[in-house]
């Protein structure tokens, strides 16, 4: 079945810069990656997705890219604000059970 | 905003007691999920629902089971509760197609002793 790799267990960026959460999944039929955030003591929620009809989104300072080939997604935030501290979920749907399956979160610290 | 409630928020259970989770969702979304979150390991899927009576397994599901009596509730079940099972359980919701997105609870700490 599908597995969705997050490589990043934690990420640490200074407040302005840019920071990149990489992930490879390795079902080549998956057509679905979504991004979700955690804040902590809280839920997940929706950031953004991409399809693979596509290859790059962006969503304000969110920019998701997608290499098919490569079976890897990337998540780079800009500009990056204490707000976006956070753990940080990819995940793929696999075409095996049409489910979503998540990688293992990114910690991501933005440093004043 | 979709609105998905679980209860209880925090649970301390004895080795081999039973537990149920709650889940209500008032968005009327046909799919609904039980998540467990563990360090290391993200999310992974116990038991989703494809609408009312429907229960299927996903990628973890030994020890547990699922009820859906309607569309709005999700149950997960722990028959005979073990230490394994400490984690913080999501139960999610969402539309009828897999590339929508979910909308998540607030999440169950579950305590084993």
């Amino acid at each position: 079945g599908e597995k969705v790799e997050q490589h990043e267990s934690t990420l640490s960026v200074r407040e302005g810069d840019s920071a990149v959460i990489n992930c490879t999944y390795t079902d080549t039929a998956s057509s679905y990656f979504p991004w979700y955030k955690q804040e902590a003591g809280k839920s997940l929620h929706f950031v953004i997705d991409i399809r693979s009809n596509v290859d790059r989104k962006q969503s304000q300072r969110l920019t998701v890219l997608l290499d098919k080939k490569a079976k890897r997604f990337s998540l780079h935030i800009t500009a990056t604000q204490p707000e976006d501290s956070a753990i940080y979920f990819c995940a793929a749907v696999s075409s095996g059970s049409w489910q979503l399956i998540f990688g293992s979160g990114t910690q991501l610290t933005v440093m004043p | 905003e979709a609105a998905v409630t679980q209860s209880p928020r925090n649970k301390v259970a004895v080795t081999g007691g039973k537990v149920t989770l709650s889940c209500n969702q008032t968005n009327n979304h046909n799919n609904m999920y039980w998540y467990r979150q563990d360090t290391g390991h993200g999310l992974r899927l116990i038991h989703y629902s494809y609408g009312a009576g429907s229960t299927e397994k996903g990628d973890i599901p030994d020890g547990y089971k699922a009820s859906r009596p309607s569309q709005e509730n999700f149950s997960l079940i722990l028959e005979l509760a073990t230490p394994s099972q400490t984690s913080v359980y999501f139960c999610a919701s969402g539309g009828q197609f897999s590339n929508e997105r979910l909308f998540f609870g607030h999440g169950t700490k579950l305590s084993v002793l």
